[in-house]
């Protein structure tokens, strides 16, 4: 069975970047889109971005057009969320959640449920 | 402001059953787009529960069930336990399956 392993606890000073990893254990991403989802303290979950590492295709939040970077390296099974210009309001914990996705005759993609998640990774900004 | 809508919170006592809204849009939910329901308990991951709007993965029980009509879908937990008091989230996607994932803002389930 895949799991999903984070990299561990960030502090980020306002203005910096983070780069969080996410890598399959016990297996590969194989075909999966691989979803990246945040949460603020107490608040509820964000879904943010995803991309598909088997062909490095990536779709982004609105609101994180341009702030944020997810990449992928299919041949070790890792995948990359990076976020610039942050502010206190980026703290929050960040969850990778293997995707699934179908690809449509026409070549559309499709995207369904989250089904393995990480544990996450906690970032905190703060001066 | 979660793009789709969901009680803070509900209660019920054991045994009860209870029943979860999440309320999306004709660009969403609406539009045909599948509805997902995830829990998570204190200090822990989301955990799958429900894909396809009814269908519960292997290993949950038959407890719970989701339903979906409309703009609207529903997850309802029969028989309550105590171990069954978490967070719920509805998540979809905006537009079409291929648009940007959405989820609701949660709703707190307690167990009295």
């Amino acid at each position: 069975q895949v799991q999903l392993v984070q990299s561990g606890a960030e502090v980020k000073k306002p203005g910096s970047s983070v780069k969080v990893s996410c890598k399959a254990s016990g297996g590969t991403f194989g075909s999966y889109a691989i979803s990246w989802v945040r949460q603020a303290p107490g608040q509820g979950l964000e879904w943010m971005g995803r991309i598909i590492p088997s062909v490095g295709i990536t779709n982004y939040a609105q609101k994180f057009q341009g702030r944020v970077t997810i990449t992928a390296d299919k041949s070790t099974s890792a995948a990359y969320m990076e976020l610039n210009s942050l502010t206190s309001e980026d703290t929050a914990v960040y969850y990778c959640a293997r995707t699934y996705r179908e690809r449509s005759s026409s070549g559309v993609y499709s995207y369904y449920y989250m089904d393995v998640w990480g544990k996450g990774t906690t970032v905190t900004v703060s001066s | 402001q979660s793009v789709l809508t969901q009680p803070p919170s509900v209660s019920g006592a054991p045994g009860q059953r209870v029943t979860i809204s999440c309320t999306g849009s004709s660009s969403n939910i609406g539009a045909g787009c599948d509805v997902y329901w995830y829990q998570q308990l204190p200090g822990t991951a989301p955990k799958l529960l429900i894909f396809g709007n009814s269908h519960r993965p292997s290993g949950v029980p038959d407890r719970f069930s989701g339903s979906k009509s409309g703009t609207s879908a529903s997850l309802a937990i029969s028989g309550l336990q105590a171990e069954d008091e978490a967070d719920y989230y509805c998540q979809s996607y905006d537009r079409s399956m291929s648009g940007p994932g959405v989820f609701g803002g949660g709703t707190k389930l307690t167990v009295l």
